[in-house]
């Protein structure tokens, strides 16, 4: 447990209309990520942090994003929420370890979007 | 074709038999991740391997990085031990890179 919290935890949505997920850590950690989870597919990144106000995107960035104003809260939007955006979302974050370019990652409890 | 693969997908096995989940992959790595994910559940990190072996419990979790290859082994396995288990690959230009995750199930 690296203090990651995830609201909220369980959503159902209608399409089209505008959704944000939040992620929160007590670490202060650098790295933040957020993925999807999906049947049939590993988990998937969408946006990454690598600090205040820098991001990035994931391979699967499309009809996201995020914004990160302060450590401790990465934030993730769908602009207008679709039905293939229905999924469970995980944030995590990046721990370094000892060895140059080793890293543990930790995620949150998860977040269940429904899209109708 | 993928670029961490898992095998196999799926397996069910008696409680106490000696668990295999293999994992390979084809690009550089600096580091290999086991993880495992309970039904409904959050994502844990099992291993972090960069060569040889680690051992926490009845988890043992080996690479060969000549052979882009690792193992998770479970020992004396039980039905708590049901599970996805998870491959992950962070890669030399600081990417992870997910296998599909191998679904165990342990019958009582």
């Amino acid at each position: 447990d690296a203090g990651i919290t995830q609201s909220p935890r369980h959503k159902v949505t209608e399409t089209g209309t505008p959704v944000t997920l939040r992620c929160h850590q007590t670490e202060n950690h650098r790295y933040m990520y957020w993925y999807r989870q999906d049947p049939g597919h590993g988990l998937r990144l969408i946006h990454y942090s690598y600090g205040v106000k820098d991001t990035d995107k994931g391979e699967v960035s499309d009809g996201y994003s995020v914004s990160r104003s302060k450590t401790e809260d990465f934030l993730l939007t769908l602009e207008s929420a679709t039905s293939s955006q229905t999924s469970v979302y995980f944030c995590a974050i990046r721990r370094n370890q000892g060895l140059a370019g080793t890293y543990e990652q930790y995620f949150g409890p998860g977040t269940r979007l429904t899209v109708t | 074709k993928n670029e961490v693969e898992q095998s196999p997908q799926n397996l069910t096995a008696q409680e106490g038999e000696f668990i295999t989940i293999n994992c390979s992959y084809s690009v550089g790595i600096s580091a290999l991740h086991w993880l495992q994910q309970h039904p409904g559940g959050g994502i844990v990190s099992l291993f972090m391997l960069s060569s040889g072996k680690k051992k926490h419990g009845r988890l043992i979790a080996t690479i060969n990085i000549q052979e882009k290859h690792s193992s998770l082994h479970i020992t004396a396995s039980h039905p708590r031990d049901s599970a996805v288990y998870i491959c992950a690959v962070g890669t030399r230009d600081d990417k992870i890179i997910f296998g599909k995750g191998t679904r165990l199930h342990i019958l009582p």
